[in-house]
C-alpha cells in the first residue's frame, strides 16, 4: 500500500532564509512522486514531480526535491523563501495498485513567511 | 489547451437538496479523478473513473454519493440529501492515462446550509 506522511503541520521561515519541507512516502512499488501547492480558497498547482529519472527535481519559483530511495523521503527545499510562498504545500505519491492509479495526499504543511 | 475546468466554482445547497459537480477533464484526457478536501485537511480520494466505466470507488461514501463519465460530455458528481458534513471543496482530476500525470481543476466548493 502506498502512503505519504510529512512531518510537520507547520513551519515558520522568515524571509530570505531556507525552507524546508518534509516528507517520507511507503510504497510497494516503484512510485511516482509529487509537490503541490495550495494558495488560500485556490485550486492545486504542481509544484514538482519525479517519475524515476534524475533524483535531484527542480521545479517552479525556485523549489526543489530530492528524491533519497534509501531514506524513503522526498523533501521539498528552497534556498530563500519569498512572502509570496505562504500557502499549503501537499506531498503526493502516485502508483499502480491493484489495476488502478491514483494520488496518495499527505496531511499538507502549511508555510508561514514572516517579513 | 484549457485546463481541467470544474463548475460551478461556488454552490450552496440547503440540507437535502442535491448537489451536482461539472467536471471537464482536458483535451484529449479519458481518466477523471475526483477528491473530496474538508476543512483543514489534504484531499482524499474518492473514485476514479474512465469513460463509462467506475474503475475505483472505494474512497466513495456508500450513500447518497454517485459520479458518472458518460460517453459524451462532463464527468459528474452527485451528492443526493446534503448535510452538513458534505461541505467541503471538491476537486477533480484527469490524466491522459494512468501512467502520466493528473493535472488539478480548481475545485468546486460546496457550502450546506
Amino acid at each position: 500500500a502506498q502512503s505519504v506522511t510529512q512531518l510537520d503541520s507547520h513551519v515558520s521561515v522568515s524571509e530570505g532564509t531556507p525552507v524546508l519541507l518534509r516528507c517520507n512516502y511507503s510504497s510497494s512499488y516503484s512510485p511516482s512522486l509529487f509537490w503541490y501547492v495550495q494558495h488560500p480558497n485556490k485550486g492545486l498547482q504542481l509544484l514538482l514531480k519525479y517519475t524515476s529519472a534524475a533524483t535531484l527535481v527542480k521545479g517552479i519559483n525556485g523549489f526543489e526535491a530530492e528524491f533519497k530511495k534509501s531514506e524513503t523521503s522526498f523533501h521539498l527545499t528552497k534556498p530563500s523563501a519569498h512572502m509570496s510562498d505562504a500557502a499549503e504545500y501537499f506531498c503526493v505519491v502516485s502508483a499502480a495498485t491493484s489495476g488502478t492509479y491514483k494520488y496518495i495526499f499527505g496531511t499538507g504543511t502549511r508555510l508561514k513567511v514572516l517579513a | 489547451n484549457a485546463g481541467v475546468m470544474q463548475n460551478p466554482r461556488h454552490l450552496v445547497r440547503r440540507r437535502g437538496q442535491e448537489a451536482r459537480l461539472r467536471c471537464s477533464p482536458m483535451k484529449g484526457h479519458s481518466h477523471v479523478y475526483w477528491y473530496r478536501q474538508l476543512p483543514e485537511e489534504g484531499l482524499k480520494f474518492m473514485v476514479y473513473l474512465q469513460k463509462e466505466n467506475i474503475i475505483d470507488e472505494s474512497g466513495m461514501p456508500k450513500e447518497r454519493f454517485s459520479a458518472e463519465f458518460p460517453k459524451e460530455g462532463p464527468s459528474i458528481l452527485r451528492i443526493q440529501q446534503v448535510v452538513r458534513g458534505d461541505s467541503a471543496a471538491y476537486f477533480c482530476a484527469s490524466s491522459r492515462d494512468p501512467n502520466t500525470e493528473a493535472f488539478f481543476g480548481q475545485g468546486t466548493r460546496l457550502t450546506v446550509v
